[in-house]
């Protein structure tokens, strides 16, 4: 499919598990981003990409790890998840970094027992 | 850094016009977007400025200005499907830093 998509869609997993929530993007964008939404904070950036292997983190990144090892596919892993990180989580890309419009996932629903 | 402030919430009935604020604190300005998001939904592009006055489209409209560090947008001849999250958002770098978003709920 054309865009950018991400899988699961819905995840309820439990305390200490490690979770892996996926990103895949069409557009050969260079710049990737996974956000957190969480009632009263708006969007917060947990982690960003400017290009395959170049990784940093945002400003909520403790418990997170991702990696790029493609253009296309950003994932995002939760090490051992923690109630805190039930959320719902955005992927997001875009061409040329902050002064263009991103583009965003649909979004996974997550849930930490 | 940035400091990003909008309103809440606010209510309007259909037809009539809302104005949703945003005051923004940053190191250095690069422009200012506002996104749409529906309930359950992902965030949607609405518009960028990134010079001062008020640039139109269609019912919606979106203001800048930089020297206040305010901006507004404009909802005009409001709909139920407005009803919906409006985020602005500061660009810094590659990376943009969101307000809370102000919920905006239409009413027949």
């Amino acid at each position: 499919d054309a865009g950018i998509t991400q899988s699961p869609r819905y995840k309820i997993t439990e305390t200490g598990r490690q979770v892996t929530l996926m990103c895949h993007q069409t557009w050969s964008h260079s710049y990737m981003f996974w956000y957190r939404q969480d009632l009263g904070h708006g969007l917060r950036l947990i982690y960003y990409s400017a290009a395959a292997d170049i990784t940093d983190k945002g400003e909520v990144p403790d418990g997170y790890v991702v990696s790029r090892s493609k253009t296309e596919n950003f994932p995002l892993t939760l090490e051992s998840a923690t109630r805190s990180q039930t959320s719902v989580y955005f992927c997001a890309s875009t061409a040329r970094g902050g002064y263009n419009e991103q583009f965003f996932g649909p979004g996974t629903r997550l849930t930490v027992l | 850094g940035q400091n990003i402030d909008q309103p809440t919430e606010m209510t309007a009935t259909e037809g009539a016009i809302v104005q949703i604020n945003c005051t923004y604190q940053t190191s250095g300005f690069n422009g200012l977007f506002w996104y749409q998001q529906h309930a359950g939904e992902a965030p949607t592009f609405l518009s960028y400025n990134v010079l001062d006055g008020l640039e139109e489209k269609g019912r919606f409209s979106s203001f800048l200005s930089r020297s206040k560090g305010y901006s507004y947008l404009l909802l005009k001849e409001l709909q139920m499907k407005d009803s919906a999250s409006y985020l602005c958002a500061v660009p810094n770098d590659y990376k943009l830093s969101f307000g809370a978003g102000t919920t905006v709920t239409v009413r027949a």
